[in-house]
Order: C-alpha cells, then sequence, then structure tokens
C-alpha cells in the first residue's frame, strides 16, 4: 500500500525564515493535496496538484509537484507567525476508486 | 454555500457502548469519506460512501460501520467502543471523484 512521509515532524523557525516542508510517497500517484490544520480545528485545504510539475502560490506558500521524483514540496517564505499549523499533505491513491492517504504531518512554530 | 456540518461535536462514552456519529455534506456533494484521527496514528481512512454505496474501505475492524443515505448525508457508527477509539472524527465530502475533498469540523469521541 502506498506510504507517504513528510520531513520533518517538528520545524521551529524565526519570523522572516524561508523553510521547505517534503513530502516522500512510495507508490504512482498523480494527485496531491495540502491541507493546514490549526489546534483543536479541522483540516484546510491549502494546494491540489495535478500534474507533474504543478505548481501554486498562495501569499507566503507555494506547492509544488514532481510525480517521478514522487516528491511534493510546501516551501514557505518569510515566515510569519500566523502560519503557525500543522500542515499535511495527502496523496490520492488506488485503482478505480481512490483514496487519501496521509502524511504524518508538519508541526510548525514560528516563532515572534 | 454551507460546508460540511458534522454532528455532535463533542462525544464521551464509556467502554463497550456504541456511538452513531452524523456527516451532512455540502450540498450537491454524492461522496463522503471518513478519518479517524489520533496522535499515535495520523490521519486514518475509515471508509468511503458515493450514491448510498460503499465505495472504498480503510484498514479497521468491523466494529467500525457506515452507511449513506439517499440525500448523501452519511452516519458512522462504532459499536462496542474501546479506549483506543477516542479520536477526532472527520468527514470529508467531493462532487465527483476528480475533485479534491472538503472537510467538516469533526466528532472528539472520548470514551472512559
Amino acid at each position: 500500500e502506498l506510504k507517504v512521509e513528510q520531513n520533518p515532524l517538528f520545524l521551529s523557525m524565526q519570523e522572516g525564515k524561508n523553510y521547505t516542508i517534503y513530502c516522500n510517497y512510495s507508490t504512482t500517484s498523480d494527485r496531491l493535496y495540502w491541507y493546514r490544520q490549526d489546534p483543536g480545528k479541522s483540516l484546510e485545504s491549502l494546494f491540489v496538484l495535478l500534474s507533474n510539475g504543478a505548481v501554486k502560490q498562495e501569499g507566503r506558500l507555494m506547492a509544488s509537484l514532481d510525480t517521478k521524483a514522487r516528491l511534493s514540496t510546501l516551501h514557505i517564505t518569510a515566515a510569519v507567525h500566523d502560519l503557525s499549523a500543522t500542515y499535511f499533505c495527502a496523496v490520492e491513491w488506488g485503482s478505480g476508486t481512490y483514496k487519501y492517504i496521509f502524511g504524518t504531518g508538519t508541526r510548525l512554530k514560528v516563532l515572534a | 454555500k454551507a460546508g460540511v456540518t458534522q454532528t455532535p461535536r463533542y462525544l464521551i462514552k464509556t467502554r463497550g457502548q456504541q456511538v452513531t456519529l452524523s456527516c451532512s455534506p455540502i450540498s450537491g456533494h454524492r461522496s463522503v469519506s471518513w478519518y479517524q484521527q489520533t496522535p499515535g496514528q495520523g490521519l486514518q481512512f475509515l471508509f468511503e460512501y458515493f450514491s448510498e454505496t460503499q465505495r472504498n474501505k480503510g484498514n479497521f475492524p468491523g466494529r467500525f460501520s457506515g452507511r449513506q443515505f439517499s440525500n448523501s448525508r452519511s452516519e458512522m457508527n462504532v459499536s462496542t467502543l474501546e479506549l483506543g477509539d477516542s479520536a477526532l472524527y472527520l468527514c470529508a465530502t467531493k462532487d465527483s471523484p476528480n475533485n479534491e475533498q472538503f472537510f467538516g469540523p469533526g466528532t472528539r469521541l472520548t470514551v472512559l
């Protein structure tokens, strides 16, 4: 079965710094999603990446997908405190019918 | 357009009891998926229903079951509750197989 790994699991960074979260998956898939979760809350959709080479940007976040390398990245530019949350990638996987397999999550803390 | 709603939001049960959780999808969404989120296991897929039929199933014991009604509302049932069933249960809905899914606020289940 598909395995999805994220790293790092925890990330503490200073405001204004840049960093990248990595999402590796073990089996071919062309669909990858990034979500944000605040403590005690549900998942908020950030990006939908549907093809190799897809790049999406929203504010200080940019996500990309390399299906050949089975890798997606979520890049944070000039972090601000409001970005503190847990970020999940999810890979859509299956044959005929599909299910989402989630990564372990990356807990991001941006320090003022 | 109203979002995904889940009821109840919080629930406390004791071991051995059973529980039913409800999910009302976004209008027009016929696919409903259920997930269990725990600190130890992360986000795990339970099952997906589409047009009243279970289309996909994760690796959970038979104590976990679900159904979907003709109006696309879905219920999830857990029988003979165990302490390890304490979790945040999230449902997510989408309007077609190829589109992204949107998550509800979740039901926080505590088993004592």
